[in-house]
Order: structure tokens, then sequence, then C-alpha cells
């Protein structure tokens, strides 16, 4: 059984960086082909997908977001760490970490952690 | 980034059939198999709903299916019932630009 779970601050101050955890279980980001993926939703807005991470260390990132990202694993503690520097108030959203089941398709999704940036 | 385009709301009674649209351009949709739908209740995760165009979960029920023409991805919930009223997204691989995967602005589904 695959789960998933978000971890982090709720609250963070413009210009600050936010790092978030993915904690997951029931896979390994060490067997071929496993990728997490970092997915973010502002409230009453769509989703918009961030950053990827492949079992081999591959990494994928959102061109409008590629200069403030970086995503890492810690494939020991099963652990995916997005950090997303410089926030801003528009940064404010939901943010999900998803397993990877296929090209850009994820099938297991973690509850999500709101964030608010704000001073 | 550009994002698959949905038209914003879509109704039906219980029981008919209702079909969302999704689209996109050559860069995605047009040339990819790799399309996807999710189901979105407030507060909750999104839940994959198809993959790869047309394909079903484990767990899904028939009454979803996918289908693809062009440029343009559709979702077909049949026999709709109240359970069914949520907010769903498609998907795509894209090849534009470095991106890796986008996602439709959303459709929300009203049951009435």
């Amino acid at each position: 059984q695959i789960t998933l779970k978000e971890s982090g601050p709720t609250l963070v101050k413009p210009t600050q960086t936010l790092t978030l955890t993915c904690t997951f279980s029931g896979f390994s980001l060490s067997t071929s082909g496993v990728g997490v993926g970092w997915i973010r939703q502002p409230p009453g807005k769509a989703l918009e997908w961030l950053a990827l991470i492949y079992w081999n260390d591959d990494k994928r990132y959102s061109p409008s977001l590629m200069s403030r990202l970086t995503i890492t694993k810690d494939t020991s503690k099963n652990q995916v760490v997005l950090t997303l520097t410089n926030m801003d108030p528009v940064d404010t959203a939901t943010y999900f970490c998803a397993h990877l089941i296929s090209v850009a398709t994820f099938d297991y999704w973690g509850q999500g952690t709101l964030v608010t940036v704000s001073s | 980034q550009s994002a698959l385009t949905q038209p914003a709301s879509v109704s039906g009674s219980p029981g008919q059939s209702i079909t969302i649209s999704c689209t996109g351009t050559s860069s995605d949709v047009g040339n990819y198999k790799y399309v996807s739908w999710y189901q979105q209740h407030p507060g909750k995760a999104p839940k994959l709903m198809i993959y790869e165009v047309s394909n079903r979960p484990s767990g899904v029920p028939g009454r979803f299916s996918g289908s693809k023409s062009g440029s343009t991805a559709s979702l077909t919930i049949s026999g709709l019932q109240a359970e069914d009223e949520a907010d769903y997204y498609c998907s795509s691989y894209t090849s534009s630009s470095s991106l890796y995967v986008v996602f439709g602005g959303g459709t929300k589904l009203t049951v009435l």
C-alpha cells in the first residue's frame, strides 16, 4: 500500500525559503522507474506541477519556477524534499507530493499541506 | 506556462451522461498518449480516474471513460451519481519548453 504525507511550515514570511518534506511508504525511490513529484494548488485555483525526481536522481522543474526550486531525495529515509526560495504571497497554496506511475501520471497523492505566505 | 483548456463548469442530472473536454496543442495532448484525468472533492487530494487517455486504474467505476481526438481529450461520465459532483482536472505530458506535465484549468461538475 502506497502512502505519502507532506510536512513543513504552515506559515512563512515573504522572502523566506520554504522547505517541505514528503515522507512515503509502500515503494522505494531506489527502484528503477520510480518517481515522486510536487504539485501545488492556490486556494480556489487549478493544479500546477512544480518538480519531479526519479530513482536515478534525474530531476525536472517547472520552467517558471526553476530558478527558485530544488528537489532532493533521501532514499534511506524514504523522503523527498522540496525547497522554494524567495517566497511571495502568490505562493500561498496547498502543496501535494505524489507517486509517479507512468509518464506525467500520478496515481497516489499525499493529503496536501496548506502553506500561507504572509508577514 | 500554458494550461490545457477545460470548460469551467458542466452539469447533469442523476443517470445522465456528461462529457468534459480538454484542449491542448501538438506539444502535449495532440502528440502524446499520456493524458490523465483527476477527480478532486473539496478539501481532498486529487484522485486518478483515467490514465494514458483511456485506461482506468483499479477501483475506478466503468462509468468513467476517456478518449482523444486530435488535440482534444475527453472524459465521459455515464450514469451520473451524486458522488460524482467534484472538480475534474486533465493533465498531459508536454514537450513544450522544459515543462514536463501540464494541467488543465479544472471543470466543476454539478449533479443537479
